[in-house]
């Protein structure tokens, strides 16, 4: 079965500098998505990134990226000057391309970021 | 935009009721589904539905059901609410097929304490 780790609960960041959330997952599979989402507090929960398991190329979106280390079975995202509206729980997920299990994401536990004005 | 919407943000309920949480999304999709959020656990997946009237249980199914008439809407029921159900419900739709689509749309939430 397939598991995802987030091994930091919790991470501070100054405002306008970097930080990187780190993810880490198990799986035997060679085809699959990993995604990280992120919880403002009190709001929706909303899709920041998403990278194909089948694309080397590391997914970006603005002031996010990705580091996707097949191999090593990485997964780490990185927040560029970051900004106070950045501050949120931030999961990373897996899920499967393959067969009836693709309904489904396997969740990390999370990791809270604290941006520090 | 998808729009996904949970009849109740915050509910209190005693040990012992039944307790139904409403989901409804606007955008016609196929997959629906009702997680669990606590601390330090993420998100665990209760029940999910590919199509009207079809459910799979998902990894902590016990002590809950679930309903899907419409195929815009996905109830939770808690038969007898118990104190161990207290925690955040979490509702989300997607829809099959399209790499873009597997992203999951989540409603607000709904904070259940039961006393």
């Amino acid at each position: 079965a397939q598991t995802v780790t987030q091994s930091q609960p919790e991470m501070s960041v100054q405002e306008a500098e970097t930080v990187t959330l780190s993810c880490t997952y198990d799986t035997s599979e060679s085809d699959y998505y990993l995604f990280w989402y992120k919880q403002p507090p009190s709001r929706q929960m909303i899709l920041v990134i998403r990278q194909e398991a089948y694309k080397q190329q590391n997914a970006t979106e603005n002031r996010f990226s990705v580091n996707f280390q097949k191999a090593a079975k990485s997964f780490s995202l990185k927040i560029s000057d970051s900004q106070l509206g950045d501050a949120a729980m931030y999961f990373c997920a897996y899920r499967s391309a393959w067969g009836n299990s693709n309904y489904q994401l396997i969740w990390g536990a999370g990791t809270k970021l604290i941006i520090k004005p | 935009d998808v729009k996904v919407t949970q009849s109740s943000r915050y509910l209190v309920k005693r040990t012992g009721e039944k307790v139904f949480l409403e989901c409804v999304q606007d955008m016609d999709h196929e997959n629906m589904f009702w997680y669990r959020q606590d601390p330090g656990l993420g998100l665990r997946l209760i029940y999910f539905s590919y199509d009207v009237k079809m459910k799979e249980k998902g990894d902590i199914p016990e002590g809950y059901s679930v309903s899907r008439e419409k195929k815009e809407r996905f109830s939770l029921i808690l038969e007898s609410a118990s104190t161990n159900q207290t925690s955040m419900y979490l509702c989300a739709s997607s829809t099959p097929g399209l790499a873009d689509a597997y992203e999951q749309y989540f409603g607000p939430g709904t904070r259940l304490t039961v006393t």
